[in-house]
């Protein structure tokens, strides 16, 4: 059983295209999370879900907007891709409440814009 | 400057040696945790604290919170823990977001 998955696993589009990538947990999780690792391999925080509502938006473009039909699912959708957003997209979810949990991370999704 | 410093940068050892990767944190925290993610991307929690030392296998996490800083030690290493290591601190006045490391590459030889 896959704890959190994320689809597609390799996107290849071209500029100026829209594309949305999905990310399911099947944890009972809270919060979810969506971060981007550059080429440097330097994750950063993107978004963060509580229980369907928008907890963290960091300074990311606005052509990104994520978007949570249920605590399960927190999907991300790019529009007008540019050469700058390739790169590798996690998903990931947590826990919450008192305390601090650990994250749980998805797959991975890489991202190649053309 | 990264509120997250990890060093070395890069590490190679050999099969067998003890392998310590340091993590250095400006801000104060409410956690911090240890993450492998290995040549195929996946990305693995190793330990998550907040005090003290955890261990789980080969692998011991200490960290000090005085000293805002937080050491992982892998005993008797072997090939397959070559991977990325990184250290991700939870920020004590900002929810659950982390901020990230920029990782230490391990590679153990046979």
């Amino acid at each position: 059983d896959t704890a959190v998955s994320q689809t597609p696993k390799y996107l290849v589009t071209q500029m100026g295209n829209d594309k949305s990538i999905k990310c399911e947990q099947n944890l009972g999780h809270d919060t979810m999370y969506w971060y981007k690792q550059d080429s440097k391999k330097f994750l950063k925080i993107m978004f963060s879900y509580n229980n369907k509502e928008l907890i963290i938006n960091e300074t990311v473009p606005n052509r990104f907007s994520p978007k949570s039909p249920d605590k399960a699912h927190l999907n991300l959708h790019i529009n007008s891709l540019e050469l700058g957003d390739s790169a590798v997209y996690f998903c990931a979810s947590a826990r919450e409440g008192q305390g601090a949990y650990e994250q749980y991370f998805g797959p991975g999704t890489r991202l190649t814009v053309t | 400057k990264n509120e997250v410093e990890q060093s070395p940068q890069n590490l190679t050892a050999q099969e067998g040696e003890f392998i310590t990767i340091n993590c250095s944190y400006s801000v104060g925290i409410s956690a911090l945790h240890w993450l492998q993610q290995h040549p195929g991307g996946g990305i693995v929690s190793l330990f998550m604290l907040s005090s003290g030392k955890k261990k789980h296998g080969r692998l011991i996490a200490t960290i000090n919170i005085q000293e805002k800083h937080s050491s992982l030690h892998i005993t008797a290493s072997h090939p397959r823990d070559s991977a990325v290591y990184i250290c991700a601190v939870r920020l004590g006045t900002s929810g659950s977001r982390l901020t990230f490391g920029e990782g230490t590459q391990l590679t153990v030889n046979p």
